[in-house]
This record gives C-alpha cells, structure tokens and sequence, in this order.
C-alpha cells in the first residue's frame, strides 16, 4: 500500500458529462500529480500540485481541470466527456517537487 | 525538457530467461528510480539509483546507473512470469526541477 487513496476505483459515464477524480496522498506529502493512462500506453502526466499551488502542466486539455485543497486532498475534473477520454487517471504524491514520487491505485474512467 | 528513452518498447520472452532493459538520455540526471506497474494498478517503486556506476540489487533484478548518470539498466535473471508488467524509468534533472517518466518498457514472461 502506498499511502495515496483514490476514488472511486472505477466510474462509468456518458459523452458529454463532467466527473469529479479524488485522491488523497500520503501523510507529509504536499505535491500532488495527476496522470493520465490509455490503454498500453505510457504515463501522460498531465499537472502538478504543490502545498495548494499549480506548480506544473503538462498535456492537460482545457475541458479538464484540478485543485488542491487546504488539506491537501486534490480533485481532477473531468468535462464534457469524450469517449476518448476513457483511461486510467492515476495521482501520486511527494514530499516535496521533485522528490520520489507514490502512486495510488487509479481511478478507471470509461465513458460510453 | 529532458526526455528519457527507455529500449526495447516491447520484450517477449520464456519463463528462465535472462534480460536486460534500458533507460537513456543525453541529459545528466541527479538520480533515476525503476517502477513496475501491472495492468490495472498503479506504478510501484522498485529502486532508487543515485550515484553514477551505481549498482542494486534486488532478488533477481539488477539496477545500474551509469557513470555519467546519463543512463540506467535493469536486468532480470531468470525471469518468471510474475515479472510481467511495465517497466518504466524516471528521472529528477539535474536542475532539481522536475520528475520525468520513461515511456516505458512492457515486458511478458510466457511460462
């Protein structure tokens, strides 16, 4: 177990909604990333949270959005769905910027 | 950017074999850590690699870093099919700026 909780483990949705990804990271943690994973592909990192700040953005599309709150929990927003959207959207947390980073368990979106 | 390649892509082989796999780049990087991530989980750090000609061990894997640290290897002996999985590479530059992933290497073991 890595200490990042994310849910839900799998969400099912249609084009054209909007969905909401949680993760928590580990304790002492204050970066938060946000990855994204179609299938067989390779991490697509997508942005970067630091102690409730943006730090850095990757290929994140403009239909997608995310915060960290003050307790540093994190949400990635996902909008007005396509299918290919459809992916394992993974977080990962660590101690600082560039430290090692602990990935959760993933969160798998399939939109119908 | 500093970018990581990570070679071959894809590697098919029979349980027992050996292997190697590897991750580059003309960037120094000030460390390189090795995940493997099964399908439907997420990546799970195997090694911290951090001075150049650095070499680890673990069970049956074998992590270098090359001496310029500009390049790392992983090496399994006698594979099984638990070592199934991607394997990815990843890097802090040198600058200290920022996290770099590998695209990976997706490895089968047949038994």
């Amino acid at each position: 177990d890595s200490g990042v909780t994310q849910t839900p483990k799998h969400l099912i949705t249609a084009t054209g909604q909007r969905v909401t990804l949680r993760c928590s990271p580990r304790s002492g943690d204050l970066s938060v990333y946000w990855y994204q994973q179609s299938l067989d592909q390779g991490l697509q990192f997508l942005i970067q949270y630091y102690n409730g700040e943006e730090r850095a953005k990757g290929n994140i599309l403009e239909r997608f959005s995310a915060q960290q709150f003050p307790d540093l929990h994190s949400e990635l927003n996902l909008s007005s769905l396509e299918l290919g959207d459809s992916a394992l959207y993974f977080c990962a947390s660590s101690v600082g910027v560039k430290n090692i980073q602990y990935f959760g368990a993933g969160t798998r979106l399939s939109v119908l | 950017t500093q970018l990581l390649e990570q070679s071959p892509q894809f590697l098919s082989i029979q349980e027992g074999e050996n292997l190697t796999v590897y991750c580059n780049s003309s960037s120094v990087f000030s460390s390189l850590q090795w995940y493997r991530q099964e399908p439907g989980e997420g990546p799970v750090l195997l090694v911290t690699v951090v001075t150049g000609g650095e070499v680890k061990k673990l069970k049956r894997l074998t992590f270098q870093f090359g001496d310029a640290r500009k390049d790392s290897s992983l090496h399994i002996t006698a594979a099984q099919p638990g070592d199934t999985g991607l394997y990815l590479c990843a890097g802090v530059d040198n600058y200290g700026q920022n996290f770099v992933f590998g695209p990976g290497t997706r490895l089968s073991v047949l038994p």
